[in-house]
């Protein structure tokens, strides 16, 4: 079966600082990643999703995210953080069908 | 804008009085999904309708029931609404082999 980590509940960064959240995955056949960013009393959106294409994706708002088959990760990153990217960050993965797995999600917050 | 909405976005029921929690989608995506979230947690699926077909997970109880009436709707239903089924669910759709689009959510207050 499927499953992801997430490492670190959560993250703290000064504004203007590079983010890094880090995703780990267990799939015994090639997966599809995401990476879903939640804000207060909002829905799920869709930052970037790995479909077996090219191993470094871009996504919305300056975000990227690398595939490493080698370390089973797909770790989340952007150069520069701003205020509006606190929120909560979700990794999911995809075998069968579109059913997600997700991990337990971290919370990201940005210092002045 | 094509979305997926819920309504209410915000539901407070009573101990044991049965519930239901609305979706629909502009997206005409034959996949659409409820999703149970608690706080500080992540969501968890409930089931699924592909097209007509009804999918449910192992471990959804059996006081958790949903209604696909047509493409555009999906109902949730909560027979019976115990303290710990507080939480906020989320509706989200999709065709086949693409990204989950969700909605706002709906929060659900058990008094």
């Amino acid at each position: 079966a499927q499953s992801v980590t997430q490492l670190g509940s959560h993250v703290s960064v000064s504004e203007g600082a590079l983010v890094l959240l880090r995703c780990n995955y267990s799939s015994s056949v090639p997966p599809y990643l995401f990476w879903y960013v939640q804000y207060p009393n909002q829905g799920l959106q869709l930052l970037l999703k790995y479909t077996s294409a090219a191993t470094l994706v871009k996504g919305i708002n300056g975000f990227e995210a690398e595939f490493k088959k080698s370390e089973t990760s797909f770790h989340l990153t952007k150069p520069s953080a701003h205020m509006s990217d606190a929120a909560e960050y979700f990794c999911a993965v995809s075998v069968w069908g579109n059913k997600l797995v997700f991990g337990a999600g971290t919370i990201l917050r940005v210092k002045s | 804008d094509a979305m997926v909405i819920q309504n209410p976005r915000y539901q407070v029921t009573q101990f044991g009085k049965p519930v239901t929690l609305s979706c629909s989608q502009t997206l005409n995506h034959n996949v659409m999904y409820w999703y149970q979230q608690k706080s500080s947690q992540a969501p968890k699926l409930l089931f699924h309708y592909y097209d007509k077909d009804f999918n449910n997970e192992a471990d959804t109880p059996d006081n958790f029931q949903s209604r696909r009436p047509n493409t555009s709707f999906c109902f949730l239903d909560i027979r019976s609404p115990g303290l710990g089924d507080a939480a906020m669910y989320l509706c989200a759709t999709s065709r086949a082999n693409q990204p989950q689009h969700f909605g706002d959510g709906t929060r659900l207050s058990i008094l």
